[in-house]
């Protein structure tokens, strides 16, 4: 039972345009809602969150945008940066502290 | 400021063997939780701890799997036996608090391969 899906497993973006992942979720109950970021042979780095009583919330060059009436939520990277190539994980978390993280999305910023 | 601390980083042995992973998580962290990142199912919870407690370990797959935290600064991981079944990579992260909006810490994995 996928909770989280994130359809589009790759993205592909020229340096300094914007990159938008998106990620939809069945559970009505989550209090919030993570991106994490992951590079090969290292662990997920938390990114960004956004409370499900938001619908935006913004840190630099990152913005996450929540539409619960959709359950769907999108990260957008403007401007995208190569640095920002890896794999972005949605990760909506329950009050109990359990993250629930999509299939990953995989963006790479061309140069 | 040392993050959570995985080890071994990969581990080959062979099916039926014991397998231990250890975990030291972020100082003054006191949730724990082990994931199991594979191909067909993604990353999947399978254990977390709350002040050393095991709170939900509904993800364990199999009795085959045990987990443990004899304190705040130390957590096991281990199969016996295992089977090729069990290849993946295991994270282990730490948050400073249960609930609320407290982003998750992950070490760098450990690459399990049983042959």
């Amino acid at each position: 039972d996928q909770q989280v899906k994130q359809n589009s497993p790759s993205l592909s973006v020229q340096e300094g345009r914007i990159s938008i992942l998106n990620c939809d979720y069945t559970n009505s109950m989550f209090d919030y809602f993570l991106w994490y970021k992951k590079y090969p042979a290292e662990g997920p780095t938390f990114l960004i969150s956004i409370s499900s009583i938001k619908d935006k919330n913004e840190d630099g060059r990152f913005t996450v945008f929540l539409n619960k009436s959709a359950k769907h939520l999108s990260l957008h990277i403007v401007p995208s940066q190569p640095g920002d190539s890896a794999v972005y994980f949605c990760a909506p978390q329950t009050g109990a502290n359990n993250l629930f993280f999509g299939t990953g999305t995989r963006l790479t910023v061309i140069p | 400021d040392a993050g959570v601390i995985q080890s071994p980083r990969h581990e080959v042995t062979e099916m039926g063997q014991e397998v231990t992973l250890r975990c030291k998580p972020i100082s003054g962290h006191n949730s724990l939780f082990w994931y199991r990142q594979t191909m067909m199912r993604g990353l999947e919870l399978l254990i977390y701890f709350n002040n050393n407690v095991p709170i939900d370990d509904s993800g364990m797959p199999e009795d085959r799997f045990s987990a443990k935290m004899p304190n705040a600064s130390f957590s096991t991981l281990k199969i016996q036996p295992s089977e090729p079944r069990d290849s993946a990579v295991y994270f282990c992260a730490s948050s400073l608090t249960r609930g609320g909006n407290q982003p998750q810490h992950f070490g760098d994995g450990t690459r399990l391969s049983i042959l």
